[in-house]
């Protein structure tokens, strides 16, 4: 029961902006949009969160569409280090109740020297 | 401050043998989950703990368990191991409530023959 949809895979050029788009049609008013990227063999990292702002940290910046059915994460400055896959989860915000991260397939984002 | 550690980092065990993984949170983090990886899968939750109190469960079957304890570390336990327990078992920590990224650790990778 996907409630996310995202590209299977993606290439940037090293120093381009990487932009990783995510459908979320179906999500509610009280759910966030999380993204998180895991390399190769490691755990996932937490990159970052919005519920209907769009947000920007030192890692990337996230927007978020006015109806809230799609998001696009953006990695300003691609190294070969961001090497990894995407994961786009929406997740309820109340606290207690079912919030495990429910991860797809994600989007293998592939950055070239 | 020191991230996520999970131990042992490998793991070989036998088939119809039983297993311990562990997982030690962020120091402060209350919120312990469970996550196992495998290429067919992804990644799938297994549990959630929060103050030594299971809040919530993957459909995993009941050979799956964990515990939670007072000092919010974490185990889980493999019963009457399968082939296809074969995986990356990832934890993950989180604050108490709100709305936070969590917080993975780089897994047990556990290989049953």
């Amino acid at each position: 029961d996907a409630k996310t949809t995202q590209p299977t895979s993606m290439d940037c050029a090293e120093g381009r902006a990487a932009n990783l788009p995510c459908n979320h049609s179906t999500i509610s008013g009280n759910e966030y949009v999380y993204w998180y990227r895991q390399i190769h063999s490691q755990g996932p990292q937490y990159i970052i969160h919005g519920l209907k702002n769009n947000e920007t940290n030192e890692m990337a910046s996230l927007i978020i569409t006015e109806d809230r059915k799609s998001s696009t994460l953006i990695l300003p400055h691609a190294t070969l280090r961001d090497t990894a896959v995407y994961y786009c989860i929406v997740r309820p915000a109340k606290s207690g109740s079912a919030r495990q991260l429910t991860f797809g397939s994600g989007t293998q984002l592939t950055v070239l020297p | 401050k020191a991230g996520v550690t999970q131990t042992p980092r490998y793991l070989i065990k036998t088939r119809g043998q039983q297993v311990t993984l562990s997982c030690s949170p962020i120091s402060g983090h209350r919120s312990v989950s469970w996550y196992q990886q495998t290429p067919g899968q992804g990644l799938q939750f297994l549990f959630e703990y929060f103050s030594e109190t299971q809040r919530n469960k993957g459909n995993f079957p009941g050979r799956f368990s964990g515990r939670q304890f007072s000092n919010s570390r974490s185990e889980m336990n493999v019963s009457t191991l399968e082939l296809g327990d074969s995986a990356l078992y990832l934890c993950a920590s989180s604050p108490s409530s709100g709305n936070y990224g969590y917080t993975f650790g780089s897994g047990t990778r556990l290989t049953v023959v």
